[in-house]
């Protein structure tokens, strides 16, 4: 069936550091893949998606390109602020799971950025 | 702004009582889903719905049911309340067969149950 993989947390930076996130998936077919941010207290929202290879989903600073080859979809920022301290979901859908729309999702990486 | 809406951010039970998590969706979505959310055990289907009246169990269907009698109310029940029914529980909607939009989500209820 169909898997996400994102790197464990908790991700502590300072302002302005650079993020990356790993995320990589097992899916047969063309999955969508996802980011979704949940801060403190609130549901998911999405943050950024792409549809198919080689695509560059982008949002508030964050991007992720689509890279079929190594089945990746790495969240970067060049810059975090401190309001981007949240915790980060992975998530593809439209692949061989139960039903071709649901997600299937990451475990989540809370990060933490300090003044 | 498209909305989905979980009537209760906040709500205190005591075991063995039955209780209600509403969920409504304005974007006239087919799809609708029900997740708790643990620490360190991410999000958990618990059970969906792809049209009125059909729901399908998800992950983690033990102790819950749910009813979807109009499109757009999605409602998870829980029988008979248990202390490690005790989490966050989200609601979440989506458009189409292929899951290409994403879901939207609500903002979450917190249940605790005494």
């Amino acid at each position: 069936g169909d898997s996400v993989t994102q790197m464990e947390g908790p991700v502590t930076l300072s302002e302005e550091a650079c993020l990356t996130i790993n995320c990589t998936y097992t899916a047969t077919g063309y999955p969508s893949l996802f980011w979704y941010v949940q801060y403190p207290g609130e549901g998911l929202q999405l943050l950024l998606k792409a549809t198919k290879a080689d695509d560059k989903g982008s949002n508030k600073g964050f991007e992720a390109t689509y890279r079929k080859e190594t089945t990746s979809f790495h969240l970067e920022k060049g810059s975090v602020q401190v309001s981007d301290s949240a915790v980060y979901f992975c998530a593809l859908s439209g692949g061989s799971g139960a039903g071709s729309y649901q997600l299937t999702f990451g475990k989540g990486t809370k990060l933490s950025v300090i003044p | 702004d498209v909305k989905v809406t979980q009537s209760s951010r906040y709500l205190v039970k005591r075991t063995g009582e039955k209780v209600f998590l509403e969920c409504v969706q304005d974007m006239d979505h087919e799809n609708m889903f029900w997740y708790r959310q643990d620490p360190g055990l991410g999000l958990r289907l618990i059970y969906f719905s792809y049209d009125v009246k059909m729901k399908e169990k998800g992950d983690i269907p033990e102790g819950y049911s749910v009813s979807r009698e109009k499109k757009e109310r999605f409602s998870l029940i829980l029988e008979s309340a248990s202390t490690n029914q005790t989490s966050m529980y989200l609601c979440a909607s989506s458009f189409g067969d292929r899951g290409n939009y994403g879901y939207t989500f609500g903002s979450g209820t917190r249940l605790t149950v005494v």
